[in-house]
């Protein structure tokens, strides 16, 4: 079962705008979120993260917002420069015992930042 | 920093042979090592873990018999594809964790690898 979800498999953005990637999930033990970025065939690179504990981390043009009692996190990049075109994955750690270190991901959002 | 590397990078091969990917931490000593699959379009699949000097641990529904992994030291872990057929034609992408800074979270990708099986 996928316990980690982007239901928006596409985002369209003009540049100098706000691109808005959603992503919720379903179990309450995760408790460490990532957002990766990549381009095609290559491997993904992180770009930021959030502990359960905090509700926003900001890092120069992004920031990760969490809702943990909606189970919902989002990315916000602002301003969108074309660089940012790729698919944008989240991705979820949890304490549970079978799990520890490993990742979940969501399908991710492919972002095309437009000029 | 920590970087991790892929070979190769793509390859193509005939229905039936088996084939290698190498995956290694170039400037830090991995303790565990995660290998990927992704499908087109689709989410990076965990297929499983492994840890240097042990047997890997696999995913649910993935067969060990086929996807032989092998971590014999801390900068390297193979995978190798065997008895390919055209259903395991994929982007195969590995992650390491550094020993040293060890958080959980923290994984480094290598590049994947394309497998094309004719």
């Amino acid at each position: 079962d996928q316990q980690v979800k982007q239901n928006s498999p596409s985002l369209s953005v003009q540049e100098g705008r706000i691109s808005i990637l959603n992503c919720d999930y379903t179990n309450s033990m995760f408790d460490y979120f990532l957002w990766y970025k990549k381009y095609p065939a290559e491997g993904p690179t992180f770009l930021i993260s959030i502990s359960s504990i905090k509700d926003k981390n900001e890092d120069g043009r992004f920031t990760v917002f969490l809702n943990k009692s909606a189970k919902h996190l989002s990315l916000h990049i602002v301003p969108s420069q074309p660089g940012d075109s790729a698919v944008y994955f989240c991705a979820a750690s949890g304490l549970m015992a079978d799990s520890w270190g490993k990742l979940q991901f969501g399908a991710g959002t492919q972002v095309v930042v437009t000029p | 920093g920590a970087v991790v590397s892929q070979h190769p990078s793509r390859v193509i091969c005939k229905s039936g042979t088996s084939v290698k990917i190498e995956c290694r931490s170039l400037d830090f000593q991995a303790t565990t090592m995660f290998w990927y699959r992704q499908f087109p379009k689709q989410s990076l699949m965990l297929m499983a873990t492994s840890n240097e000097g042990s047997k890997a641990t696999y995913e649910q529904g993935v067969e060990k018999d086929k996807f032989l992994i092998n971590h014999a030291s801390l900068t390297l872990s193979t995978l190798t594809v065997t008895s390919a057929h055209p259903e395991d034609s994929s982007f195969y992408i590995c992650s390491a964790r550094d020993r040293l800074r060890d958080r959980r979270y923290e994984q480094y990708f290598g590049p994947g690898t394309r497998l094309t099986v004719t």
